[in-house]
């Protein structure tokens, strides 16, 4: 299976309403990275949070990153409906020459 | 702003046919990645490049060739398409091996 996996696989919420979408992985890594891809189009950088930290934030994102249950998770809050898109965690993991191994994605989808 | 650029948004080749993938980065960053993007597999690593001249096999490399002649231009090459590299391709770029990667619009492949 991928090292970084998103869960829920889809997620589908009201306007204003809070975004919750998690990545668990499996290996030591020397960053998360959070990224948002709209239909068809290529992927935007959100987020790099380093195996140092905790907690990283951006505008309306949040994002934790607990080594421990190697696991990670991002926060939108105050959903919009430009907030729909796919969410993809990566993993630069230490023992793979940091390359960046992407999960599957979530999509969110965010209802006016 | 970071820019990378793919020379086609769309592209239909026919089973057999060699197919160059280009991209374009104008920020002078070291690294170059070529991934692809099926429904359901996420991205997946085909090919990067740490420097000019210098490549290295990614997850997936069966069936590619890539060419890195100058800094700001990382090439895909399919030797002779075939209908499972029916794809989305995706170049990225990245200043150093554990920072953001900034990417391309996509390159929607279909080989008939």
């Amino acid at each position: 299976s991928q090292q970084g996996e998103e869960d829920p696989q889809a997620l589908s919420i009201q306007e204003g309403e809070n975004a919750t979408m998690n990545c668990s992985y499996k290996t030591s890594i020397n960053n998360l990275q959070w990224y948002r891809q709209n239909s068809g189009r290529g992927l935007v950088h959100l987020i790099l949070i380093r195996s140092n930290e905790r907690e990283k934030h951006s505008g309306r994102l949040r994002v934790t990153l607990d080594t421990s249950k190697k696991s990670s998770s991002l926060l939108i809050t105050a959903s919009r409906a430009a907030d729909t898109a796919s969410y993809f965690c990566a993993t630069d993991e230490k023992a793979a020459g940091n390359k960046l191994t992407f999960g599957g994605g979530t999509r969110v989808l965010v209802k006016p | 702003d970071v820019k990378v650029t793919q020379s086609s948004r769309y592209l239909v080749k026919r089973t057999g046919e060699k197919v160059f993938l280009e991209c374009v980065q104008d920020m002078d960053h070291e690294n170059m990645f070529w991934y692809r993007q099926d429904p359901g597999l996420g991205l997946r690593l085909i090919y990067f490049s740490y420097d000019v001249k210098m490549k290295e096999k990614g997850d997936i490399p069966e069936g590619y060739s890539v060419s890195r002649e100058k800094k700001e231009r990382f090439s895909l090459i399919l030797e002779s398409a075939s209908t499972n590299q029916t794809s989305m391709y995706l170049c990225a770029s990245s200043l150093g091996r554990e920072e953001t990667q900034y990417f391309g619009p996509g390159t929607r492949l279909l080989v008939l």
